[in-house]
């Protein structure tokens, strides 16, 4: 099984560029998320979606846009990048499950971005 | 809100016990987790614990809750080289709309000395 899959795994931009982070998972989960991870700060979440046409924002959503068009895609957009956007971008996904079940959340890989 | 913190670093020898502990604030936490990441990879979910539990063991791997001090740890026994990472607590709580988020800790970078 794939997992969680994301693209590109590395990228470097100029500042005022834009571009767009792509996640897929192939396990049939609702839930799916966007982290950005920076030295020191543990993981913070950027935006979530509960269901396929459905997002909303997350503790650092400034800057950012996502879609969520298709169940098994999330997409993570940078319209104006800037330096502090530079970080490692992961995507997780999680199913429903039973009420207060056990739903760890599925993580990618991650994509390093770097804002020059 | 919820808040998670970790120590930093933790250095160990090969073969001794590691300890990591984790404070976090939110006392509605369901579940809590234990993520371990390695260089250049994503977060790998190791183990996790209901809040209604104490204990919970896992091969090498021991969790301990306790609730009235909202204090987490992770004990590996026998630690080997390849158990250095930073390792991750994180508390699971309710997110509007429905579905849970998690609130990660900084990380715990775990060395292991020969």
């Amino acid at each position: 099984n794939a997992g969680v899959t994301q693209t590109p795994k590395f990228r470097v931009l100029k500042t005022g560029q834009s571009m767009t982070l792509l996640c897929a998972q192939d396990m049939n989960h609702e839930y799916m998320y966007w982290y950005r991870q920076d030295p020191g700060m543990g993981l913070r979440l950027i935006h979530y979606s509960v269901g396929e046409g459905t997002t909303a924002k997350g503790e650092v959503p400034d800057g950012y846009n996502v879609s969520r068009l298709k169940k098994q895609n999330f997409l993570l957009g940078l319209e104006s990048a800037a330096p502090s956007q530079t970080s490692v971008y992961f995507c997780a996904s999680t199913g429903t499950g039973q009420l207060g079940s056990n739903q760890p959340q599925h993580f990618g890989d991650g994509t390093r971005l770097s804002i020059l | 809100g919820e808040d998670v913190e970790q120590s930093l670093f933790l250095s160990v020898r090969e073969g001794d016990s590691s300890v990591i502990n984790c404070t976090y604030t939110d006392s509605s936490s369901t579940y809590l987790y234990w993520y371990k990441q390695e260089p250049g990879a994503g977060l790998q979910l190791l183990t996790y614990i209901f809040s209604n539990m104490d204990m919970k063991q896992d091969q090498r791997l021991t969790v301990l809750l306790n609730k009235k001090d909202k204090h987490l740890s992770l004990r590996i026994a026998d630690t080997q080289t390849g158990d250095s990472a930073i390792y991750f607590c994180a508390e699971r709580s309710g997110l509007t709309g429905g579905g849970n988020k998690l609130t990660f800790g900084t990380g715990t970078q775990l060395k292991v000395e020969l």
